[in-house]
């Protein structure tokens, strides 16, 4: 059973409007939530964290919030930019276990000019 | 620095050859992973190590062997490919820090098993 879900494959935003990714999770054990990004023909490179003591972490374009009551996560990119157009995962990180992240699916982010 | 290299970027394997993927990293990262990503999916953890000489299993580890005799080498071997570990295959490395959840990917091994 999939702890992670990303139920939006694809999203198509225009440029400069507000891109909403979201995800659900399934387990409560997680320490940090995590966004990641993906380039085709390149490796997943890390974006944004929060904790699982916070609600809300902003760096600059990027803002993730947490619903803990609602187990659900997710990434404001505002203003929408082309170079933001690729692949999103949402990921959980335990500290403890298997040295791993837990992925999501996916969201395919394409930014329409 | 080089970040985390992989090599070969494509390779075709006939069912049940072997073959070995490399993994190295310049970052002197304690911690180094495994992951394929299968269409559709998300990255799942193969395995890991915490540090030379040391290696566990991820979530599917069935048909991968993995050793670690250096902080800088992380192999991942085939031993008779089959079929469904067609897959792109991600390593990934991290330090011991507070911001251990941040692991930096290399670029990754698109493998056909046919």
């Amino acid at each position: 059973d999939q702890q992670v879900k990303q139920n939006s494959p694809s999203l198509s935003v225009q440029e400069g409007r507000i891109s909403i990714l979201n995800c659900d999770y399934t387990n409560s054990m997680f320490d940090y939530f995590l966004w990641y990004k993906k380039y085709p023909a390149e490796g997943p490179t890390f974006l944004i964290s929060i904790s699982s003591i916070k609600d809300k972490n902003e760096d600059g374009r990027f803002t993730v919030f947490l619903n803990k009551s609602a187990k659900h996560l997710s990434l404001h990119i505002v203003p929408s930019q082309p170079g933001d157009s690729a692949v999103y995962f949402c990921a959980l990180y335990s500290g403890g276990g298997a040295d791993g992240l837990t992925f999501g699916k996916g969201t395919h982010l394409i930014i329409q000019p | 620095n080089a970040g985390v290299t992989q090599t070969p970027k494509f390779q075709v394997l006939k069912t049940g050859q072997s073959m070995t993927l490399q993994c190295a990293q310049d970052m002197n990262h304690e911690y180094m992973s495994w992951y394929r990503q299968d269409p559709g999916m998300g990255l799942r953890l193969i395995h890991y190590s915490v540090g030379a000489g040391i290696t566990d299993q991820g979530e599917v580890p069935n048909g991968y062997n993995v050793s670690r005799s250096t902080t800088e080498d992380f192999p991942l071997r085939l031993l008779s490919a089959a079929p469904s570990q067609t897959s792109v295959y991600f390593c990934a490395s991290r330090g011991r820090t507070h911001t251990a959840y941040e692991q930096y990917f290399g670029p990754g091994t698109r493998l056909t098993v046919t």
